[in-house]
């Protein structure tokens, strides 16, 4: 089962600060996804990234979420410039190349004061 | 509108016993449906994964069923144990490629 590892577990933050999420896969992936989980509610679809680019993104991606591949290893989400509403569980999840499977990582808690 | 309901939002067994939890969906086209186990805090990890053609898969104690013609799902958890405290997610995959829709899943509490 492909490894997905998320850095850090956990975020504490301001408000109006830029936060960036990471997801370190150890292997090789087709697709790259970010997904949240508000407290006490459903996951929910950000962003999904194929070959360096965006492919999809839900109404939440707006202007202030980003992501990228800086290294061409770790996939990382910024959000410029957080926002009380932004607190949640933030988790990458990789579908492997032959597979229809996407694996999850253990996720950030993101924490916005 | 694509959706995944699940039931019951929350359900209360003994360790030993067995139960049932429901999913329906209108996602479509339909690629595969999958049954994710959520400890509080973490990752959903994956239990089982059904394609149209499938209507039934299991692992160990997890047994999910599949009805593509009605378009429902189930996920029957055999001699339940503590650790399978949980929230269980139904989740539903229009292409292999497209973005899964969750349910909001089934919060599992296993009483000794």
């Amino acid at each position: 089962e492909p490894e997905v590892t998320q850095t850090p577990s956990h975020q504490v933050t301001q408000m109006g600060q830029e936060v960036i999420l990471r997801c370190v896969p150890i292997s090789n992936h087709l697709y790259f996804y970010w997904y949240r989980q508000i407290l006490g509610q459903k996951v929910e679809f950000l962003v999904s990234f194929y070959n360096n680019e965006i492919s999809e993104k839900s109404e939440i991606f707006d202007d202030q979420f980003s992501v990228e591949r800086p290294d061409g290893s770790n996939f990382t989400l910024k959000i410029r410039s957080t926002k009380l509403e932004d607190s949640a569980m933030y988790f990458c999840a990789i579908l492997p190349f032959r597979g229809n499977e996407q694996f999850f990582g253990p996720g950030t808690r993101l924490t916005v004061l | 509108k694509n959706q995944v309901e699940q039931s019951p939002q929350s359900l209360i067994i003994l360790e030993g016993k067995n139960c049932t939890l429901q999913c329906n969906y209108t996602v479509s086209p339909f690629s595969n449906l999958r049954w994710y186990k959520q400890d509080t805090g973490r990752g959903p990890v994956s239990l089982t994964i059904m394609t149209f053609s499938e209507n039934t898969k299991s692992n160990g104690r997890y047994t999910a069923t599949l009805d593509a013609d009605t378009k429902q799902s189930s996920l029957h958890i055999t001699a339940s144990q503590l650790s399978d405290s949980a929230s269980y997610i139904c989740v539903v995959s229009a292409n292999r490629d497209d973005k899964i829709i969750f349910g909001k899943g089934t919060r599992l509490h296993i009483l000794p």
